[in-house]
């Protein structure tokens, strides 16, 4: 169970394009899904936090208007990112856990990623 | 906030060696800890957790220990195999945010 499904599982596009990324919590409802870029040194980067019905929440240095989170119910939540530039590829990754709220002690459930290429 | 150290990688070992990745943490109270697995192209996966003081978790083989007086939670494995090459990545888990070590590579060659 707490399966996360992430489409597509990878993207060429090219540069000023837009690119849709859905993360699907197949199994269970999640009011709180977790959007992560992931770096060539593997490094996991946090970029925002989605919130079923609200806005999300963007880390630091995350601009918004560029990566734009909806989500839109309680077992979907996608991120575009806008007008990419090359400088945007990397592997991306949703989580989300199940629940009603983030229970303590309970574990994230991931997507298996996104790779983006802008070329 | 709550802060994840992890021992540089990547770690390099021959199959049937002993492993062991050091992780540290920082955080308010006493947050559930978890050790993650990614394997090449895809996304992560729980590979064991704990969520107080002396829990052990355990799975595959690999072993963690919830230590509060030195706050860490090290991972073990007595027999490495090839299979066993990935990225592995150590984290706090709180109510909203979960914070995640850099990653440590391992390497496991025949």
């Amino acid at each position: 169970g707490a399966v996360v499904s992430q489409h597509p599982s990878w993207v060429i596009c090219k540069s000023g394009t837009s690119v849709k990324i859905e993360c699907r919590s197949l199994d269970f409802q999640a009011t709180t899904m977790f959007w992560y870029r992931q770096f060539p040194k593997q490094s996991l980067m946090l970029m925002a936090t989605s919130n079923e019905g609200s806005k999300a929440t963007y880390e630091q240095g995350v601009e918004k208007d560029k990566f734009l989170i909806n989500h839109a119910s309680l077992t979907l939540s996608t991120l575009t990112v806008t007008s990419a530039h090359p400088e945007d590829s990397s592997f991306y990754i949703c989580s989300a856990r199940p629940g009603q709220g983030a229970l303590l002690g309970s574990p994230l459930h991931f997507g298996n990623g996104t790779r983006l290429t802008v070329t | 906030g709550d802060s994840v150290t992890q021992m540089e990688g990547p770690v390099t070992l021959s199959e049937e060696a002993c492993l062991t990745i050091n992780c540290t943490y920082t955080a308010t109270g006493y947050p559930s800890l978890f050790w993650y697995v990614q394997y090449p192209g895809e996304g992560l996966q729980l590979l064991l957790k704990a969520t107080k003081a002396d829990d052990k978790g355990s799975n595959k083989g690999f072993e963690a220990t919830y230590r509060k007086e030195t706050t860490s939670f090290h991972l073990e494995k007595g027999s490495v195999q090839v299979s066993d090459s990935a990225v592995y990545f150590c984290s706090t888990g709180g109510y909203q945010k979960v914070t995640f070590g850099t990653g440590t590579k391992l390497q496991v060659i025949p």
